[in-house]
């Protein structure tokens, strides 16, 4: 069974700065598909980020970046110059397949990040 | 990214009542969509796996006679909450992927009192 393990409930950032949200995960599937997820306080979740795990490359979006060490079994998303706007709760998912869409997702528990003015 | 909608945004009922939340995507078709459920302060759960034109998949420990889903185009599926108590009040939400990504709806809050 797929499991994802966030070990961060809560991070206080100074704006500006960047942060890293931790994320490991346990799959004895050769294919996947890993993403991060934004949910602020409205509820809604935004799809930020997602990496491939055949990808050779790190995903990149914007001030958004994945650090993706697959002997590690790790996916953690970096956020460069973080922003008031980043405080939200951010969720690291996984898929079995990473190239079909309608696998259903694993989520962790979710990292809680508050930005500091 | 592609969108998907959810309506109502915010629902109250009286105990024993049913609900239906709508889920639709809306620049793409999906024969597949997924049903979340969270509650405060907790990640989501899948509750089941909406296919188009065929029943629904259920997790294990998810009443299907009490979450209903009717996925009768390849653009909405719905989930009916039957005889609602006020355990059942939770945010729902529902996802669809056009490709390899899925894309959530704003997601359903319901109180049932």
């Amino acid at each position: 069974a797929q499991k994802i393990t966030q070990t961060q409930p809560g991070m206080f950032v100074q704006e500006k700065e960047a942060v890293t949200l931790d994320c490991t995960y346990d799959t004895s599937d050769q294919s996947y598909g890993l993403f991060w997820y934004k949910q602020p306080s409205s509820g809604e979740m935004i799809f930020l980020i997602y990496q491939g795990s055949y990808d050779e490359q790190n995903a990149t979006e914007g001030r958004y970046s994945l650090n993706f060490q697959k002997a590690r079994k790790s996916a953690n998303l970096v956020i460069s110059a973080s922003q008031l706007g980043d405080s939200a709760m951010y969720f690291c998912a996984m898929r079995d397949d990473p190239n079909f869409g309608n696998e259903k997702l694993t989520f962790g528990t979710g990292t809680r990040l508050t930005i500091i003015p | 990214g592609a969108v998907v909608s959810q309506h109502p945004s915010w629902v109250i009922c009286k105990s024993g009542t049913s609900v239906k939340i709508e889920c639709r995507s809306l620049d793409f078709q999906a024969t597949t969509m997924f049903w979340y459920r969270q509650f405060p302060k907790q990640s989501l759960m899948l509750m089941a796996t909406s296919n188009e034109g065929s029943k629904a998949t259920y997790e294990q420990g998810v009443e299907k006679d009490k979450f209903l889903i009717n996925h009768a185009s390849l653009t909405l599926s719905t989930l009916t909450v039957t005889s609602a108590h006020p355990e059942d009040s939770s945010f729902y939400i529902c996802s669809a992927a056009p490709q390899e990504t899925q894309y959530f709806g704003p997601g359903t809050r319901l109180l049932v009192l």
